[in-house]
């Protein structure tokens, strides 16, 4: 049982460079999330699904889309990548909606430079 | 809305000391509140959860946390500290109902030193 899987776990890119962040959990569940983490911010949610195909915006959206095909995969698009977006990118996966916390992937650290 | 503050940016003490890790959250609902500890260079895992029942949590590692309805306080404490604690802690909560969001605070950093 790998929980959830998040690839790569180091990359640089240069501004205006696109990339898919990868994000695989393999316990079905339903909710899946990214998260962005800055020094001093805390963890701030950029989009969730709570489902194949059902996507919405969390608080920081702006220069990311994703989508949901499969219950297992979640990726996250940066269409053209700014250095505002440097930072430690986590995938976190829950079940249904209740009492229950996330399980979080090991995160992938980007600099755009 | 539901929110989070963690009053505490860094917390620095001693081998063998106890902490305090102090949390207070926001919520028109009934919650469920999480700490959650980030080591160095790895991703998030759970110290420990408040579902319902007693308000005194027990945790991994020897971490414990009292839920406090009227004060909307959840502060983390551990009698006695080790090297091996120094990481950043994170409360965070979700509202009951089918509310899948959690809602982090900004962390604390805990530093122990020898």
């Amino acid at each position: 049982n790998a929980g959830v899987t998040q690839t790569p776990k180091f990359q640089v890119l240069k501004t205006g460079q696109s990339m898919t962040l990868q994000c695989a959990q393999d316990m079905n569940h339903e909710y899946m999330s990214w998260y962005r983490q800055d020094p001093g911010m805390g963890l701030r949610l950029i989009h969730y699904s709570v489902g194949a195909g059902i996507t919405d915006q969390g608080e920081v959206p702006n220069g990311y889309n994703v989508s949901r095909s499969t219950t297992e995969d979640f990726p996250l698009r940066l269409l053209s990548a700014a250095p505002s977006q440097t930072s430690v990118y986590f995938c976190a996966s829950s079940t249904t909606p209740g009492p229950y916390g996330y399980t979080f992937g090991s995160g992938t650290r980007l600099t755009v430079v | 809305a539901q929110s989070v503050t963690q009053l505490d940016s860094q917390v620095p003490v001693f081998e063998e000391a106890p902490v305090e890790l102090r949390c207070n959250y926001s919520s028109s609902v009934s919650v469920y509140l999480f700490w959650y500890v980030q080591y160095p260079n790895q991703g998030l895992q759970l110290l420990l959860k408040y579902l319902s029942g007693s308000t005194l949590v027990k945790g991994i590692n020897g971490f414990e946390a009292e839920f406090n309805k009227s004060q909307t306080s959840f502060h983390l404490r551990k009698p006695s500290v080790h090297i091996s604690d120094t990481a950043e802690y994170f409360c965070a909560v979700r509202s009951g109902g089918s509310n899948y969001k959690l809602t982090f605070g900004k962390g604390t950093l805990l530093t122990v030193n020898p």
